[in-house]
């Protein structure tokens, strides 16, 4: 069965200082990896995602995102972080064994101190 | 960028009523959406994933007779909790995906609608 573990509850950083999300995961197969960010009260947002290819994502708002097969790890990064950033994110894999559904890691929530 | 958009983003009703959510694909069209439900300070717990113009496959452990799914055309599923009970009290997301079904589609979010069951 495919899991995904996000270690950490809570990222406290300060605005400008480079911003890790961490993220690990389990799978049979290949997996896909995806990561979402979530404002109070909103649905998430897709950010980026890793299907094949270069190790390193890019994504949106500034984001990337390392796949590291050998550690079973795709942490999500920054380099300066914004206030604006502050919010829930949201690790998530897929692989085509489990019917192709999502599963998310428990969420990390970020916040960015001025 | 692919839009989902969800209806009513919140709804408060009465113990014994039923209540009906609306999820759309605005710029896309969507053969697979998914209902997910999320606790206060949780992830995302997925109740169903909804095929347009067949039965919805139920996760285990949710009550197909409660939570009724519709996936009537490839831009529109809903969701209708009846006889909602104030455990039924949720944050519920709907998620549809912008490919053919393949492992490397994205499943992109709405906004939620949360309930409240008094």
């Amino acid at each position: 069965a495919q899991s995904v573990a996000q270690p950490e509850d809570q990222v406290n950083v300060a605005e400008g200082n480079p911003l890790t999300v961490k993220c690990t995961y389990s799978v049979s197969g290949n997996p896909y990896l995806f990561w979402y960010v979530q404002y109070p009260n909103r649905g998430l947002q897709f950010l980026l995602k890793y299907i094949t290819g270069d190790n390193l994502v890019k994504g949106s708002y500034g984001f990337e995102a390392e796949f590291n097969k050998s550690q079973t790890s795709f942490h999500l990064k920054k380099p300066s972080a914004l206030v604006s950033d502050s919010a829930l994110y949201f690790c998530a894999v897929r692989e085509r064994a489990a019917g192709n559904k999502l599963t998310f890691g428990g969420g990390t929530r970020v916040l960015v101190k001025p | 960028g692919a839009v989902v958009s969800q209806h009513p983003s919140w709804v408060i009703c009465k113990s014994g009523t039923s209540v009906k959510i609306e999820c759309r694909s605005l710029d896309f069209q969507a053969t697979t959406m998914f209902w997910y439900r999320q606790f206060p300070k949780q992830s995302l717990m997925l109740m169903a994933t909804s095929n347009e113009g067949s039965k919805a496959t139920y996760e285990q452990g949710v009550e197909k007779d409660k939570f009724l799914i519709n996936h009537a055309s490839l831009t529109l599923s809903t969701l209708t909790v009846t006889s909602a009970h104030p455990e039924d009290s949720s944050f519920y997301i709907c998620s549809a995906r912008d490919g053919a079904g393949s492992s490397t589609d994205t499943q992109y979010f709405g906004p939620g609608t949360r309930l409240t069951v008094l």
